[in-house]
């Protein structure tokens, strides 16, 4: 199946630290999500992005759409030690069956 | 509005045994997906269902595992027999229909919505 390539796997900074992860595709989607997963919780929306080049903001999270349509960031500015959680983007492709592919994560640790 | 609804949140069994879990999407959305997220692993795929009707179960270990959406609502997923690495956080979401072309960039579409997971321990 379709893979998403998503980096870095895992992250420790300090309380305050800007935050930058990103995830890669061999094939263009329509929409890029990115999502958050607490312990013990299901995947939340922190953002969609529909079209390409598309930048994004949600408070102090931004994420971009990437122009070639295969790649997309997310920015997490003055983190804080709630931000901890494992992040996941997600790409879907609108001609194929309303199918959703995950990346693998990335598990960010802040330290206070 | 209300989120995905699932249950039960946890549940330990034994290998062999069976065990089911229950899904009620978003109102109104008419895709609902099953997925298996392995502790330090992203979601992956078990079933995808539109209204009542399967769209994708290629990746469902058939001999165990079955779902239904029999009225096109809520769903049910079962195992039986278990076996222990089906230990895993099983997740239920929903999606609004894919809009038609050319409403690709409607906000709130093409977006998937989790319920908080059903926790299966199997020892």
């Amino acid at each position: 199946g379709q893979q998403l390539n998503q980096s870095p796997q895992s992250m420790f900074i300090q309380e305050g630290e800007d935050v930058s992860m990103n995830c890669t595709s061999s094939s263009i989607f329509n929409t890029w999500l990115w999502y958050k997963q607490e312990p013990g919780e299901g995947p939340v929306l922190l953002i969609a992005l529909y079209k390409a080049g598309e930048l994004t903001s949600n408070g102090r999270l931004t994420a971009q759409f990437g122009i070639t349509r295969k790649d997309s960031f997310l920015n997490i500015s003055a983190s804080i030690p709630s931000d901890v959680g494992i992040y996941f983007c997600a790409g879907f492709f609108l001609y194929n069956f309303n199918k959703f592919y995950f990346g693998s994560g990335t598990k960010l640790n802040v330290k206070p | 509005e209300a989120g995905v609804a699932q249950s039960p949140r946890y549940k330990i069994i034994e290998k062999r045994q069976s065990v089911a879990f229950w899904c009620n999407p978003i109102s109104g959305h008419a895709t609902l997906y099953w997925y298996q997220q392995i502790l330090g692993q992203g979601p992956k795929l078990l079933i995808q269902f539109q209204n009542n009707g399967v769209v994708d179960d290629s990746q469902l270990p058939k001999d165990r595992f079955s779902a239904e959406r029999l009225k096109g609502v809520d769903s049910t997923l079962k195992i039986q027999p278990a076996k222990l690495e089906d230990s895993a956080v099983y997740l239920c979401a929903s999606s609004l229909e894919t809009p038609p072309p050319g409403f690709v960039g409607l906000s709130g579409a093409n977006v998937l919505t989790f319920g908080a997971g059903s926790r299966l321990t199997v020892l």
